[in-house]
């Protein structure tokens, strides 16, 4: 069992905005601002989109935006492709034993 | 062009050992952390491992505590893992990536296969 939840799936249309959640606790995304979200695509390695909640890496679109809320995290993708189809992984930083926690994933599917 | 590279893994029987090395390029490796996270076959990501640009700060997941140890070369821009008494759930493909300040990943290798079976 993961340490922070998210939902198994999620879909939308192209052109549609979606929100994938991300809920943990005051020791892990409550209590710090090191939230992170990856994409994986099938047999790929995971690829940083929003790291510190909602700071995005240079090359990353400006159609996927981060944020938080209490012990939960979202991440938003507006406007929809085709090609966002894929896993994705929150992760944060947490104060125990386990330094870096990560959620249990949620796929994406593009209708 | 940031590049990390795994090597090292294989087929192992449960009990036994196997070394992960990575090798890094494209950025100065001792002024990052590095860390290993691994992903069972279908299974989500798990962090395994972490130690700072030093190397004097090491820290792991219970899961693997007292089994693992991760170190680095910084001679040789190279981070290894060292898995000793292997279980069957050890198995997964172990991704080597760069650690960021924030507690984030910012470039991954493209996996190590290991598998733990008699």
């Amino acid at each position: 069992q993961s340490a922070l939840t998210q939902p198994a799936s999620v879909s939308g249309s192209p052109g549609q905005s979606i929100t994938i959640s991300c809920t943990g606790t005051s020791s892990d995304v409550g209590g710090y601002n090191y939230v992170s979200w990856y994409q994986q695509q099938p047999g790929k390695a995971p690829k940083i989109m929003i790291y510190e909640v909602s700071n995005r890496p240079s090359g990353v679109s400006n159609r996927f935006s981060g944020s938080k809320s209490g012990n939960t995290a979202s991440l938003t993708i507006s406007g929809l492709q085709a090609e966002d189809e894929a896993d994705y992984y929150c992760s944060s930083y947490s104060s125990s034993s386990t330094v870096v926690v990560f959620g249990g994933g949620t796929k994406l599917t593009v209708l | 062009e940031v590049q990390l590279l795994e090597s090292g893994g294989g087929l192992v029987q449960p009990g036994g050992s196997l070394r992960l090395s990575c090798a890094a390029s494209g950025f100065t490796f001792s002024n990052y952390a590095m860390s290993w996270v691994r992903q069972a076959a279908g299974k989500g990501l798990e962090w395994v491992s972490s130690l700072t640009g030093s190397g004097d700060t090491t820290s792991y997941a219970d899961s693997v505590k007292g089994r693992f140890s991760i170190s680095r070369d910084n001679s040789k821009n190279t981070v290894h893992l060292q898995m000793n008494s292997l279980r069957v759930e050890d198995a997964a493909v172990y991704y080597c990536a760069r650690a960021r300040s924030g507690y984030y990943r910012d470039y991954w290798g493209q996996g190590a296969l290991v598998t733990v079976s008699s």
